[in-house]
């Protein structure tokens, strides 16, 4: 059975500094999903990762795939308010478009 | 471009009561479903999927049902809602690549 597990679940940083999400997967997966909720609101598609060693960035966030380690990282670089959100990682079981959903890192960004 | 729409966008609902959320998808075809559930200050669970009409696979043993009459309708039902129902439920579209998330039925059960 597939296990995502996000650390840390709770981080709390201030305006300006940079800091790094986990997401750790236990079973073999090439595809891996970077999802940001607001609260109330639904998820927002931010990075999909289709294979090992991809990189993409989107202004302050920039998110990474090691398959051999099972590994993502979501790094925040220079972090603003506006960031403040919750931040889920998924992982796709295997071919079946079925995904499996971490427990969340909730960020605050404090001015 | 492609749209999902959810409706209710809220509901209070009694215990014993039944239920029916809808999802409807715009601007593609025969795309895969998905039902989630979010509990308070909780990760998502991925309650039901259907890869077409008619086609429904079930991810967790509960009192609710999914059902796919036509091509971009999914709901979500409940003969009779227990507590443990409450939640923020999410129906997504899938391509091969990527899952996007519709806005979302919060429930509340009393």
């Amino acid at each position: 059975e597939l296990k995502v597990e996000q650390n840390p679940l709770f981080l709390s940083m201030q305006e300006g500094k940079n800091y790094t999400i986990y997401c750790n997967y236990s079973t073999t997966s090439d595809r891996l999903y970077w999802y940001r909720q607001d609260p109330g609101k639904s998820l927002e598609s931010l990075f999909v990762l289709l294979s090992n060693g991809a990189v993409k960035q989107e202004g302050r966030l920039m998110a990474s795939l090691d398959t051999k380690a099972r590994l993502s990282t979501l790094h925040i670089t220079a972090a603003v308010h506006d960031l403040s959100a919750t931040y889920f990682c998924a992982v796709d079981t295997g071919g079946s478009e079925k995904l499996v959903f971490g427990k969340g890192t909730k960020l605050t960004v404090n001015p | 471009s492609q749209t999902i729409h959810q409706w209710p966008a809220t509901l209070v609902q009694p215990v014993g009561s039944p239920l029916s959320l809808e999802c409807t998808v715009e601007g593609t075809s025969n795309p895969n479903l998905y039902w989630y559930r979010q509990a308070a200050g909780r990760g998502l669970q991925l309650l039901f999927y259907s890869v077409g009409i008619g086609q429904i696979s079930s991810e967790v043993p509960q009192n609710l049902s999914a059902s796919r009459p036509q091509d971009r309708q999914f709901i979500l039902s409940s003969k009779k809602l227990l507590l443990s129902d409450s939640g923020f439920y999410l129906c997504a579209w899938g391509s091969r690549h990527e899952q996007f998330f519709g806005p979302g039925t919060r429930l509340t059960v009393l």
